[in-house]
């Protein structure tokens, strides 16, 4: 059964820093690994999406990479500001005859103060 | 595209009611999924369907919870009787067709409260 874990499980930060989200997958025969942020109360939008033969992807200040054989993405968030506060998600498509059920990770809170 | 739609935003029911929430997937998604989003759990997926075809079923909790999608255009999920415990936010998500691999996009969730 695959398990998603996201360190840390909360992040605070100034406004400026580079900042690095992990994630961690036990299978790695996964079909993609999607990165989602949710506002309070809001629903998920979608951040970057990495197929499985990528090692990343870039979007604006986000950049995000995979490392399929050690079951691990990593999420780099550059010059980070207030906007940035919110909920990361991790989440795992597997593939195969389970394509399209993603598992989650727990999230990592971020808190990006002025 | 207005992106995935659900409805009601809010819903406030008593115990033993029916429930039911609503969705409509973007043109040409070929998948729809139905999510549950909890403190205690997190995300928890309870069905997805391809093609209007239910796929997976096995999260669904309990027989109370239904759901249906009679065209590509609509789906609903269903509580009845409902319970507090099913007190959540719940999510419809989207998703192309592979090989093109589009990733999921969510709606903006339907909140529940069942006292």
């Amino acid at each position: 059964k695959q398990e998603v874990t996201q360190i840390p499980a909360a992040l605070s930060v100034p406004e400026g820093e580079n900042l690095v989200l992990n994630c961690s997958f036990t299978d790695s025969a996964i079909y993609n690994l999607q990165w989602f942020r949710q506002d309070p109360g809001k629903g998920l939008t979608s951040l970057l999406l990495i197929q499985s033969s990528q090692r990343e992807q870039t979007s604006g200040r986000l950049n995000a990479s995979l490392d399929k054989s050690s079951g691990r993405s990593t999420l780099y968030i550059a010059a980070s500001q207030p906007g940035d506060s919110a909920t990361y998600l991790c989440a795992v498509n597997a593939g195969g005859t389970s394509y399209g059920k993603l598992t989650f990770g727990q999230g990592t809170i971020l808190t990006v103060h002025p | 595209d207005a992106g995935v739609i659900q409805s009601p935003r809010h819903e406030v029911t008593e115990m033993g009611q029916e429930v039911t929430l609503r969705c409509k997937p973007i043109s040409g998604h070929d998948y729809l999924f139905w999510y549950r989003q909890t403190m205690m759990r997190g995300l928890e997926l309870l069905i997805y369907f391809n093609n209007n075809v239910p796929i997976d079923d096995s999260g669904m909790p309990e027989d109370r919870f239904s759901a249906k999608m009679p065209n590509a255009s609509f789906s609903t999920l269903k509580i009845q009787p409902s319970e507090p415990r099913d007190s959540a936010v719940y999510f419809c998500a989207s998703s192309g067709r592979r090989p093109l691999n589009y990733g999921y996009t969510f709606g903006s969730g339907t909140r529940l409260t069942v006292v």
